[in-house]
Order: structure tokens, then sequence, then C-alpha cells
């Protein structure tokens, strides 16, 4: 278990409202990852964070911001929500000097 | 850019069946590989890894080897069950010194009984 906890887990919402993803962690890791999950597409980086306040995008950035304002804690926003950011989205934290991931349960969002 | 390429699915075989899926990658640098598990609903578990050339990852029978020569990281496994159903997804890291995941699009396995 790697005490990631991601809220909501399920979510709908309509085109053009502002939507707040919230992943928490509990042990402090410096790294944590916002991914979307699609069909046909695998997982695609959205924003990353290796430290309070220091982020960076991804590959799929366009329509996201987020922030870090606390270790625990790495929020995803979506300022105005379209169609095309239904998707289900994943957090996730990197522990040590390794560089393998692990994910939260995920939110499944659907913007209608 | 660093990317992985898995063989598409769906697969479906019969418990106890001999399982392949094949995954080559192209990264800078020397990349750490992984292989992902994701259940019906659930997130993404790590598998197994590999973070060197030669290095076999395992874990629940699942086995994958970091072979740099053909760029390939493909798992196996001797006897599937139908707990295995699951979609499977190759990751890499580390290329260059990249902390990005880069994934595979995912392989859908199914195991009948």
């Amino acid at each position: 278990d790697a005490g990631i906890t991601q809220s909501p887990r399920h979510k709908v919402t309509e085109t053009g409202t502002p939507v707040t993803l919230r992943c928490h962690q509990t042990e402090n890791h410096r790294y944590m990852y916002w991914y979307r999950q699609d069909p046909g597409h695998g997982l695609r980086l959205i924003h990353y964070s290796y430290g309070v306040k220091d982020t960076d995008k991804g590959e799929v950035s366009d329509g996201y911001s987020v922030s870090r304002s606390k270790t625990e804690d790495f929020l995803l926003t979506l300022e105005s929500a379209t169609s095309s950011q239904t998707s289900v989205y994943f957090c996730a934290i990197r522990p040590g000097q390794n560089y393998e991931q692990y994910f939260g349960p995920g939110t499944r969002l659907t913007v209608t | 850019g660093d990317s992985v390429t898995q063989m598409e699915g769906p697969v479906t075989l019969s418990e106890e069946a001999f399982l392949t899926i094949n995954c080559t990658y192209t990264a800078t640098g020397y990349p750490s590989l992984f292989w992902y598990v994701q259940y019906p609903g659930e997130g993404l578990q790590l598998l197994l890894k590999a973070t060197k050339a030669d290095d076999k990852g395992s874990n629940k029978g699942f086995e994958a080897t970091y072979r740099k020569e053909t760029t390939s990281f493909h798992l196996e496994k001797g006897s599937v069950q139908v707990s295995d159903s699951a979609v499977y997804f190759c990751a890499l890291s580390g290329g260059g010194g990249s902390e990005k995941l880069v994934f595979g699009k995912g392989t859908k396995l199914t195991v009948n009984p």
C-alpha cells in the first residue's frame, strides 16, 4: 500500500465548470504525478511536481493546472471542463532514488 | 523521445497456458524497465522491474529480462490463472536521467477456465 488516496473517486460535471481533483499521500515523497488514462492511449502524463510549489508540464498539460502547497497534497484543476477531458485520472508518487512510481486508485471524471 | 511499444491485444488464453507479452523500447541512456498490471476498476500496480541490462525481474510467477541488445523486456508466465486476467503495461523511466514514466498502450489479457 503506497498510502495514496484520490478524491473524489467519481465525478460528473458539466462543460465549462471548474473541477479540482485531489491527491493525498501519507509518506512525504518528493515527486508526485498526474496522469490520464484513455482507451488506445495508455497513460499520459499531465503534470508533475518535484517539491512544494515546484511543478512542470507533461505531454498533455493543455487545459490543466496544478498546485502543491503542502508535500502531501497535489491538486489538479480543470479551469473550464470540456468533454475531451472525460477520462480516468491517476495520481502517482515516486519514492526515493528509484524510478518506479506507485499509483492511487483513480478518479473517473465525466464531463457532459 | 523515449517510447515503448507492446503487442496489441486482446490476448485470450486458457488456464495453465504459457503467456508472452512482447515489449520493445527506444530510449536514451540506460532506462529502468517496468511491468505494471491493472485489474478491472483498479489503479496500476507495479508487477516487476529491472534496472540494468540482463537483470531479470520476477513476481507472482511472472518474469521479464532486460535485453539491451534487442531493446526488449518481454513479460512471461509459465502457467496463467483466471485471476491473471487484467491489462498489462510495459513502461520505462530514467532514460537520459528523466524521471518521467513512459508507458506502452497496454495489453488486455483474458484467461478462461
